[in-house]
């Protein structure tokens, strides 16, 4: 069955520490795989997925088909990081996304 | 652009109540979802519409819950008789489909059920 693990129900930083946000799926075929974040009083909203490889915010993801891993990083967190992440998985041939538990990111100043 | 709209965007009723949330998705997006996300979850798909067709309801509690998006368009979610467990935000989402561009969600509405 697919599903969408995220260990780490929350991560506190200070500001300027790297970050890494822990995702591992497990799927047989080929994922499609996101990031979604959530501010502070404001809705889910997408940040990246895989296939367009690009950086929002500074953050980026690498797929890791070896180690069904999609780890979001940055290399220095802002205090306007803060919020709740989520990733999630398309389940093939649908666009039926399957989310994880969420993480939730803290930056101290 | 206003984006997904729902409302109401919180409700509180009693055990045994009826509730309907409604949903009116990002013009143009012909595919409509509604989500339950319970505290320290990630939502999780309940229904999804293609157009005003319903393409996967598996997750949908059917003694209880029931949704219609009758023109295509805005759609109503419904909970007859609510229980206590339904405390949750319900979210609703609107794309293209697999035409791609990704879900957009609404600010959901939170139920409480006392």
């Amino acid at each position: 069955a697919q599903r969408v693990t995220q260990p780490e129900k929350l991560l506190s930083v200070f500001k300027g520490a790297p970050v890494e946000l822990k995702c591992n799926y497990s799927y047989s075929g080929s994922p499609e795989l996101f990031w979604y974040v959530q501010y502070s009083r404001q809705r889910l909203q997408l940040l990246l997925r895989h296939i367009s490889r690009e950086s929002i915010k500074g953050f980026t993801a690498d797929l890791n088909k070896g180690e069904t891993s999609f780890h979001l990083k940055k290399p220095f967190a802002q205090e306007e990081d803060s919020a709740m992440y989520y990733c999630a998985l398309i389940q093939g041939g649908t666009d039926k996304l399957i989310f994880g538990t969420g993480t939730r990111l803290q930056v101290f100043p | 652009e206003a984006g997904v709209v729902q409302s109401p965007r919180y409700k509180i009723i009693e055990k045994k109540q009826p509730v309907a949330f409604w949903c009116n998705p990002i013009s143009g997006h012909n595919t409509l979802y509604w989500y339950l996300q319970n505290l320290g979850q990630g939502p999780e798909l309940l229904i999804r519409y293609e157009n005003e067709e319903a393409v996967d309801d598996s997750q949908l509690p059917k003694d209880r819950f029931s949704a219609e998006r009758l023109k295509g368009v805005d759609s109503t979610l419904k909970i007859q008789p609510a229980e206590l467990g339904d405390s949750a935000v319900y979210l609703c989402a609107s794309s293209q489909g697999l035409a791609g561009g990704g879900q957009f969600f609404g600010p959901g509405t939170r139920l409480t059920v006392l």
